[in-house]
């Protein structure tokens, strides 16, 4: 089976900063990976799909990149309330794996 | 608006049976695909299972973890998917979300419920 991991598996960062989060896949995927956000106590929540394409409503600070084995989730200016643990997920075929988990908060 | 509501879970004793419904509503049940992912108290998300639509022929996938213990259905009459828990052990405590699949062939999850929380324990 495919493994995905994350990194780093936290992070902490300034109101503003750009974050990167990487995420990457044992196999190619192609583009089959998905971004989620989970807010603490929260429901988790679709932000990106096929690697790159925003979901609706999803702001566009947002954004995401790769294809094979190596993606990265970016916010390009780092709002409070983006605290929030992010996990990837791969959906080439089953089982459709979640990454670990990238728990990000701010400075 | 769409809508996934979890029902059923609650405290159960290891070895015994649990089923989970999730009732959905504001589209039109049939066409999607539905999965389950769970969380074990303080963890990350894992995978449960899935579901095609009839379209697809209703086939099923599960995670290692549950296959030959969990099984998914689903009644497109009432637009309520089921997970059923059978030789449950205590590993299995956990939120157990229903999720819409985001499209029959491309597995993410674009809408999820609130989650019901099943305990195992003795």
């Amino acid at each position: 089976d495919i493994q995905m991991t994350q990194s780093p598996s936290s992070l902490s960062a300034s109101v503003g900063d750009r974050v990167t989060i990487t995420c990457r896949a044992s196999q190619g995927i192609s583009n089959y990976l998905a971004w989620y956000q989970q807010k603490p106590g929260k429901v988790p929540k679709l932000l990106i799909y096929a690697a790159s394409t925003l979901q609706s409503g999803v702001p566009s600070r947002f954004s995401g990149s790769g294809s094979g084995t190596d993606f990265t989730l970016t916010i390009s200016s780092l709002q409070p309330e983006d605290v929030a643990t992010y996990y990837c997920q791969k959906y080439n075929s089953a089982p459709l794996t979640f990454g670990p988990g990238t728990k990000v908060d701010i400075k | 608006e769409v809508q996934l509501v979890e029902s059923g879970g609650g405290l159960v004793q290891p070895g015994r049976s649990l089923r989970l419904s999730c009732t959905a509503s504001g589209f039109t049940f049939g066409d999607y695909a539905m999965s389950w992912v769970r969380q074990a108290p303080g963890k990350g998300l894992e995978w449960v299972g899935f579901i095609r639509g009839k379209a697809y022929g209703g086939t099923t996938e599960y995670a290692a973890s549950v296959k030959g213990r969990f099984t998914i259905s689903r009644d497109d009459s009432k637009s309520i998917a089921y997970l059923q828990m059978n030789s449950l052990k205590t590993e299995d405590t956990a939120v157990f979300y229903c999720t819409r699949v985001g499209s029959q062939l491309l597995e993410y999850f674009d809408y999820w419920g609130q989650g019901t929380l099943v305990t195992v324990s003795s």
